[in-house]
């Protein structure tokens, strides 16, 4: 059973286009994560949900825009794609939003803006 | 605010051969500690944390980590390499608050060689 899921896990879109990644978690969970890592490997937190409720959000441009539905699922919706966030995009969750909990990541959704 | 250093980008070492990947962090607070790995097209797992007590610590997969809170440094060890072991590593920090996001440092690759 996958622990963290996310769909899809390749996009390839043009520029001006809006496009939303989907995670879910199966392990109860109270806190879910989405990541951005560059093509230079740098990981950076864009947004924290605890009980659906946003804890963190980076400056993160405003055309990204997180939903969750419930404790289970956290999507990302960004709105008029443009070259820069070609990236790996990847979901995490923790038991609580205290960092010393381990955080579990999903595979990564792989977006190719052109 | 913090900030993580991992002085070497690429580290090649033969099978077999130990290894020390290094991690400095800066902080003005107690901080907790994480090593994550990350393998080819894959999320990341952690593979051990710092929180208190005992500053060695014991991860999966055979490696080891040293919190030396006067060097501010929380080196990856680990005696004798496979091949497996060719992946990314990443070292975090975050402070010891709830809800403080975890920051990660950009990333040692290693690579095993036969």
């Amino acid at each position: 059973d996958t622990a963290v899921s996310q769909t899809p896990k390749y996009l390839v879109t043009q520029m001006g286009n809006d496009k939303s990644i989907k995670c879910e978690q199966n392990l109860g969970h109270d806190t879910m994560y989405w990541y951005k890592q560059d093509s230079k490997k740098f990981l950076k937190i864009m947004f924290s949900y605890n009980n659906k409720e946003l804890i963190i959000n980076e400056t993160v441009p405003n055309r990204f825009s997180p939903k969750s539905p419930d404790k289970a699922h956290l999507n990302l919706h960004i709105n008029s794609l443009e070259l820069g966030d070609s990236a790996v995009y990847f979901c995490a969750s923790s038991q609580a939003g205290d960092w010393q909990e381990t955080q579990y990541f999903g595979p990564g959704t792989r977006l190719l803006v052109l | 605010a913090q900030s993580v250093t991992q002085l070497d980008s690429q580290v090649p070492v033969f099978e077999e051969a130990p290894v020390e990947l290094r991690c400095n962090y800066s902080s003005s607070v107690s901080v907790y500690l994480f090593w994550y790995v990350q393998y080819p097209n894959q999320g990341l797992q952690l593979l051990l944390k710092y929180l208190s007590g005992s500053t060695l610590v014991k991860g999966i997969n055979g490696f080891e980590a040293e919190f030396n809170k006067s060097q501010t440094s929380f080196h990856l060890r680990k005696p004798s390499v496979h091949i497996s072991d060719t992946a990314e590593y990443f070292c975090a920090v975050s402070r010891t608050a709830t809800y403080d996001k975890v920051i990660f440092g950009p990333g040692t690759s290693l690579s095993v060689i036969p």
